[in-house]
């Protein structure tokens, strides 16, 4: 059984192009993340978002935009794609309240975007 | 704020020997720390963390860290060495009185474990 799932895992596309990034999470998590990772391998938050709030890292471009249609689910989307936006997208997920507190974070696989 | 440190970029051990990957961390309060490993073209998978209680955490495939207050520090460690333990290694942290969930992430540290 898959924890979190992220569709597709590749992505190829022209700059100026919008596409959307699938991710869903069968743990009952109540949070969800999407994180970017460059070729360095450096992890940078995107955005969390649980039924209360959306966080988001104010260094993303507006571009990107996270969309939530319920808990299972944070899908992102990217206007007008950029060469730079080029990278591996990680979507995660984690139980942040309640009294069990494991706050780890369990990842998908992740998606490669290549803009072209 | 919260920041950790992940000082090697790279650590180079030998089958069999003990392995250490270290690890540092800034908070204001407490700290919740993790560990995970990244195998190559996979997601991240949690290995162990400290929350509370005994120093010594032992986790997943035989890993354990050390939680030394004093130092600030969370350093990996497993005894023996193993080829498949060749991975990227991230430390993170979360500042528990910091009020917010996002636990801050190392730049990582690519483990090689030769035969």
């Amino acid at each position: 059984d898959t924890a979190v799932s992220q569709t597709p895992k590749y992505l190829v596309t022209q700059m100026e192009n919008d596409k959307s990034i699938k991710c869903e999470q069968n743990l009952g998590h109540d949070t969800m993340y999407w994180y970017k990772q460059d070729s360095k391998k450096f992890l940078k938050i995107m955005f969390s978002y649980n039924n209360k709030e959306l966080i988001i890292n104010e260094t993303v471009p507006n571009r990107f935009s996270p969309k939530s249609p319920d808990k299972a689910h944070l899908n992102l989307h990217i206007n007008s794609l950029e060469l730079g936006d080029s990278a591996v997208y990680f979507c995660a997920s984690s139980s942040v309240s309640g009294r069990v507190l494991p706050y780890e974070q369990y990842f998908g696989p992740g998606t490669r975007l290549t803009v072209t | 704020a919260q920041s950790v440190a992940q000082p090697e970029d790279q650590v180079n051990v030998a089958e069999g020997n003990p392995l250490t990957v270290k690890c540092t961390y800034s908070v204001s309060g407490n700290p919740y720390l993790f560990w995970y490993v990244q195998y190559p073209n996979r997601g991240l998978q949690f290995l162990l963390k400290y929350i509370t209680g005994d120093n010594l955490v032992k986790g997943s495939y035989g890993f354990e860290a050390e939680f030394n207050k004093s130092q600030t520090s969370f350093h990996l460690k497993k005894p023996s060495a193993l080829v498949s333990d060749s991975a990227l290694y991230f430390c993170a942290v979360r500042d528990i009185a910091g009020g917010s969930y996002i636990p801050t992430f190392g730049r990582g540290t690519s483990l090689i474990v030769h035969p």
